[in-house]
């Protein structure tokens, strides 16, 4: 129950494509969904996050959908570029009730080709 | 801009061998937490500390684990005997306060066991 499901595993898409990665999740007392992005030999950092209490957040081209009902929630990446190329990783958290562990998806390979 | 750095960069140890891998976190951060990723899969969470103490561990964090802020900038991860299947990227990571905000993950340190 403490999963999160993320799909593809891998994307490849067109310099100024959209590229969206998937992800899900079981347990209820979720309530932070960041996603991360990873660079070879670099940390995780954070791209954008969202709380349930929203059904989207957008900040410059990423945004984030979140559907309550479904505990789906995915990443949009409008006018991908090269340098958008990396592994995404969505995560949760629970936070209001004070288990603030991050449980990471199986990350997404993204490839933006020229 | 404030960062958490991680010391050393790439460990090699042999089976069975004490290893203390180490991390700075953000100064004025009050939350602590070491995950791992072993190669190609997702990252895990491993431990939070907050206020000296364990806040919660996950089942990967047996007894062969420990943690330690000896003074009021390092905090480290001691592993007392280390196997074969240690082997990953530990990320440390920081977070300034409760119930919410971002957590900022250090580069890394890559352990190989032999």
């Amino acid at each position: 129950q403490q999963q999160v499901k993320q799909s593809p595993q891998s994307l490849i898409v067109q310099k100024g494509g959209i590229s969206i990665i998937n992800c899900a999740y079981e347990n209820t007392a979720f309530d932070y969904f960041p996603w991360y992005q990873q660079f070879p030999g670099k940390g995780p950092a954070l791209l954008i996050a969202i709380r349930p209490d929203v059904s989207e957040k957008k900040e410059g081209r990423f945004t984030i959908s979140f559907n309550k009902s479904a505990k789906q929630f995915s990443l949009h990446i409008m006018d991908s570029q090269p340098g958008d190329s990396a592994t995404y990783f969505c995560a949760a958290s629970a936070w209001k009730f004070g288990n603030e562990k991050l449980t990471f998806g199986t990350g997404t390979r993204l490839t933006i080709i020229p | 801009e404030p960062e958490v750095t991680q010391t050393p960069s790439h460990q090699v140890t042999q089976m069975g061998q004490e290893v203390i891998l180490r991390c700075v976190p953000i100064s004025n951060h009050l939350y602590f937490y070491w995950y791992r990723q072993i190669l190609g899969q997702k990252v895990e969470f491993l431990v939070s500390f907050y206020n000296n103490e364990i806040s919660e561990k996950s089942e990967i964090f047996d007894d062969q684990f420990s943690v330690e802020r000896p003074d009021g900038s390092n905090f480290t991860l001691k592993i007392r005997s280390t196997k074969l299947e240690d082997s990953a990227m530990y990320f440390c990571a920081s977070r300034v306060v409760a119930g919410g905000g971002e957590q900022f993950f250090g580069p890394g340190t890559r352990l190989t066991v032999l």
